[in-house]
């Protein structure tokens, strides 16, 4: 059965250093997702490509996130500097297309610790 | 902009006792509803979907969910929960022929022996 891979599962590090998280969608989806979701609360959309074009960063902090999907596969999604409030669980979802009606595939996320 | 309320934080339930999981949701535009489940350290699960047609929609493991227009509802239930269903759910919503998804703050349900 196809699924979203994500790596590392785990990271910590201190603030103000540099963090990447990966990611690699089902084969043959052109939509990824980056979501960010802080414990307790549901997951909120930080990034979103079809192909390699971001069709809404609109809630991304530009200052310190960035993301990329070059080859309109997989996608790194960067933090520089960590800080505190940053300490979430980082998901990343794919889907067949751009549109609002199809099921989005998660992967089992990366729990990230600033300390 | 669409909003999605999920009325409960937690909902604790004795093992072959019926649940439902409430969830309401704000748009001024016809909406796709969804509901998701996440079992501890793993991403998010698709349970079932209101695309359109029948309120009543059947998902997996034997949840089901009915869209009710007039009260802006699309709560969970299911008729007997097992120890296994012991999750978070999430309530989702995206606008009909847009692209963004919505996700409710989550219920946590709990099922004890």
């Amino acid at each position: 059965e196809a699924e979203v891979a994500q790596s590392p599962r785990y990271k910590i590090t201190e603030k103000s250093q540099a963090v990447a998280f990966w990611c690699d969608p089902i084969s043959g989806h052109a939509t990824l997702y980056w979501y960010r979701q802080i414990l307790g609360q549901g997951p909120e959309l930080l990034v979103q490509f079809q192909d390699e074009s971001v069709v809404d960063d609109s809630q991304l902090p530009k200052d310190r996130f960035s993301a990329e999907r070059l080859k309109g596969v997989d996608s790194t999604l960067k933090i520089q500097p960590a800080e505190l409030g940053d300490s979430a669980m980082y998901l990343c979802a794919s889907s067949a297309r751009l549109a609002g009606e199809v099921e989005q595939f998660f992967g089992p996320g990366t729990r990230l610790t600033v300390l | 902009a669409q909003s999605v309320t999920q009325l409960d934080s937690q909902v604790p339930v004795f093992e072959e006792a019926p649940v439902e999981l409430r969830c309401n949701y704000s748009s001024s535009v016809s909406v796709y509803l969804f509901w998701y489940v996440q079992y501890p350290n793993q991403g998010l699960q698709l349970l079932l979907k209101y695309l359109s047609g029948s309120t009543l929609v059947k998902g997996i493991n034997g949840f089901e969910a009915e869209f009710n227009k007039s009260q802006t509802s699309f709560h969970l239930r299911k008729p007997s929960v097992h120890i296994s269903d012991t999750a978070e759910y999430f309530c989702a919503v995206s606008e009909a022929g847009g692209f963004k998804t919505i996700f409710g703050a989550g219920t946590r349900l709990f099922v004890k022996a």
